[in-house]
């Protein structure tokens, strides 16, 4: 595909099950983003990814979330346990390298804890 | 700790004005400044990105100014349309440091 997809779309859970999201981010891409996107609070950067390795995770928020990625390509974030505070929009970007590149952002999925 | 700010939260104009949009940011040491839009239930399309040894970037109604000095930078919409209305988002990113966001401005362009 030519951009970034994630799934599912939408995701509803109850309190205390566990979730993965899925990216596939743009073909050749090494670098691979996590955000999330909470109501009035804008964008908070959860993890970064160069290749398979994640170099930098100081955006997660606590040890529930945790995140891998295989072949350099798909990555796919999970939440143990979850909380109704993580209810969220989870957005996932690429870009070509950690630069100045352009990071292209999917749609998301939009996380409902019940 | 890199904090960006956008001013207005939103904004409302009739369909044909020119309009400026806002973000400032605290640590001008900044590696670049790139401006999202974000449509309703949609992920961010990237507008225009200012490297920092640039004062501006151009993109058809779509002019971004960046002025590290002050921390601020600017996106300036010409002759502003109805399919304008998003959310317009900016972001900076400081050596290796993530791209830090600002929380949107949300723009209505009235017909």
């Amino acid at each position: 595909g030519a951009g970034v997809s994630q799934s599912p779309s939408n995701k509803v859970t109850e309190k205390g099950k566990d979730v993965e999201l899925r990216c596939d981010p743009i073909s050749g891409h090494t670098a691979l983003y996590w955000y999330r996107q909470s109501l009035g609070q804008g964008l908070e950067f959860l993890i970064y990814f160069q290749g398979n390795s994640a170099p930098d995770k100081s955006g997660l928020p606590s040890d529930r979330f945790s995140a891998e990625r295989t072949g350099g390509s798909v990555s796919t974030l999970t939440i143990q346990r979850t909380q109704q505070e993580d209810s969220a929009v989870y957005l996932c970007a690429s870009s070509l390298e950690r630069g100045g590149e352009t990071q292209y952002f999917g749609p998301g999925t939009r996380l409902l804890v019940l | 700790k890199q904090e960006v700010t956008q001013i207005p939260a939103a904004l409302s104009v009739p369909e044909g004005e020119n309009l400026v949009l806002n973000c400032s940011f605290t640590d001008s040491a900044i590696y670049n400044l790139q401006w999202f839009r974000q449509d309703p239930g949609k992920g961010l399309t990237s507008l225009l990105l200012i490297q920092s040894s640039q004062r501006e970037q151009t993109s058809g109604r779509l002019n971004a100014s960046l002025d590290k000095s002050s921390g601020r930078s600017t996106l300036y919409i010409a002759a502003s349309q109805p399919g304008d209305s998003a959310t317009y988002l900016c972001a900076s990113r400081s050596g290796n440091t993530p791209l830090v966001f600002g929380k949107g401005t949300r723009l209505s362009v009235i017909a």
